[in-house]
């Protein structure tokens, strides 16, 4: 089957960096997307790796390493408007060729000010 | 020009009505989902058409049915609504090829008294 594990809350001060981590554990792994959802909000979609290394995106950027099925969202210059959940979800070829999406549990962020 | 859009946003209702969902995308996708969150957030798949065609269908009861009458629209009709089905719905689309990035619908806040 498929497993995600994420740190379930995170808390960090305006103007700092914060990294969420996401471990995977799946049998057809295609890429690991990562999701921003605000309370009382839907999910809106922040960052895709599906090879090693690390994608920026102004000031979050994500990180992926295949062999050691961890990546990571880096959220930097912190704003309170960051103040989110972030969710992990993995693409996998072996449930039904990639089509759907295995989500975490999500990371709730606070930041404080 | 909403992008993914669900009526109603929120319906409350007893145990054993029928009630449906309505989504509805302007984007050209070509593969819409539907999702359910529950109180602790976490966001599962139920159901994903592409191109009018089920193409997952997870392990969902089968008091739930989707219908898709078209590629831009995906309906989710629930009967003899539970307890338990209390939850958040989005509907979502996303191009076969890119389901990494899915566009979530603003959610339809299901309560079952």
């Amino acid at each position: 089957g498929q497993s995600l594990e994420q740190p379930s809350e995170v808390t960090a001060v305006e103007g700092a960096i914060v990294q969420i981590n996401c471990t995977y554990q799946t049998s057809g792994f295609y890429g690991l997307s990562w999701y921003q959802q605000h309370d009382g909000g839907a999910p809106t979609f922040l960052s895709y790796n599906a090879l090693d290394g690390l994608e920026e995106t102004g000031r979050f950027s994500s990180f992926l390493s295949r062999s050691d099925s961890y990546g990571y969202l880096l959220l930097q210059e912190l704003q309170m408007k960051d103040s989110a959940s972030y969710f992990c979800a993995v693409r996998d070829w072996s449930r039904n060729a990639g089509n759907m999406l295995t989500f975490g549990g999500g990371t709730r962020l606070m930041v404080k000010p | 020009d909403t992008a993914v859009s669900q009526t109603p946003k929120y319906l409350v209702t007893q145990m054993g009505n029928d009630k449906s969902i309505k989504c509805e995308q302007n984007l050209g996708h070509d593969t819409m989902y539907w999702y359910k969150q529950d109180s602790k957030k976490f966001l599962k798949i139920m159901f994903s058409y592409n191109n009018k065609e089920l193409i997952i269908n997870e392990t969902v009861p089968n008091r739930f049915s989707p219908k898709s009458p078209d590629k831009a629209h995906l309906n989710l009709h629930i009967n003899s609504l539970e307890l338990g089905d209390s939850a958040v719905y989005f509907c979502a689309s996303s191009q076969r090829t890119s389901g990494h990035t899915q566009y979530f619908g603003p959610g339809t806040r299901l309560t079952v008294l």
